[in-house]
């Protein structure tokens, strides 16, 4: 069974930093393409980032590129999101999704569970 | 950006009832289109994909269609477990995009 847990997640201030991590276990984790998606309190869901399955190719929403950083740790099972200049409108629950594939990062199934971050003073 | 509209925001139905549920993209997203059922409190789960294909447990009531720019998911005979949100998303082009959502509540 496929399972992503996330964690890393909490309050930070204004202009801060924060880790999130995602410990993927019941498959092959190398062989795909790994995500964050965000829902903001009372919103919907927000695409984040992508990251191919070597790691060689990324993406970014507009609204974090330059400030987020999506990796991975293939030897670890662990994808992580780097999350600087933080602002008060990244404040959600940040979900792990897996991809179907290597490369593309299509749909995305399944999701963790999520964990929440607050950006407040 | 491909920007997707759902509508409507919010739908009442009925138990045993069928709800449709309209998905239009601002531009062609051929076949890469998937939806997602979000109970609250609960992360989304991945519905469909490529328009109308089922992942594995989701039941047939669920099915999906269109084309193009114009996407529908109906659920017939609506069941206590199938009030929830639901969301499209489009993975033809990046960055990613969802819909903003349509919620079927219970009549």
């Amino acid at each position: 069974e496929v399972q992503l847990l996330e964690s890393g997640g909490g309050l930070e201030q204004p202009g801060g930093s924060l880790r999130l991590s995602c410990a993927a276990s019941g498959f092959t984790f190398g062989s795909y393409a790994m995500s964050w998606v965000r829902q903001a309190p009372r919103k919907g869901l927000e695409w984040v980032s992508s990251l191919s399955g070597d790691g060689t190719s990324t993406y970014y929403a507009d609204s974090v590129k330059g400030r987020f950083a999506i990796s991975r740790d293939n030897s670890k099972n662990t994808l992580y999101l780097q999350m600087n200049s933080l602002r008060a409108d990244d404040t959600a629950v940040y979900y792990c999704v897996k991809s179907w594939d290597f490369w593309s990062a299509e749909w995305f199934d399944p999701w963790g569970q999520g964990t929440r971050v607050t950006v407040s003073s | 950006e491909i920007v997707m509209t759902q509508s409507p925001a919010t739908l009442s139905v009925s138990p045993g009832e069928t709800a449709t549920l309209s998905c239009r993209a601002s531009q062609s997203v051929s076949y890469k289109l998937a939806w997602y059922q979000q109970k609250p409190g609960q992360a989304p789960r991945l519905l469909i994909y490529a328009i109308s294909t089922r992942t594995p447990g989701i039941p047939a009531r669920f099915s999906g269609s269109g084309s193009g720019t114009e996407f529908t998911l109906t659920i017939s005979s609506l069941q206590s477990e199938d009030f929830a949100a639901y969301y499209c998303q489009q993975y033809n082009d990046w960055p990613r995009t969802f819909g903003q959502g349509t919620r079927v509540d219970i009549k």
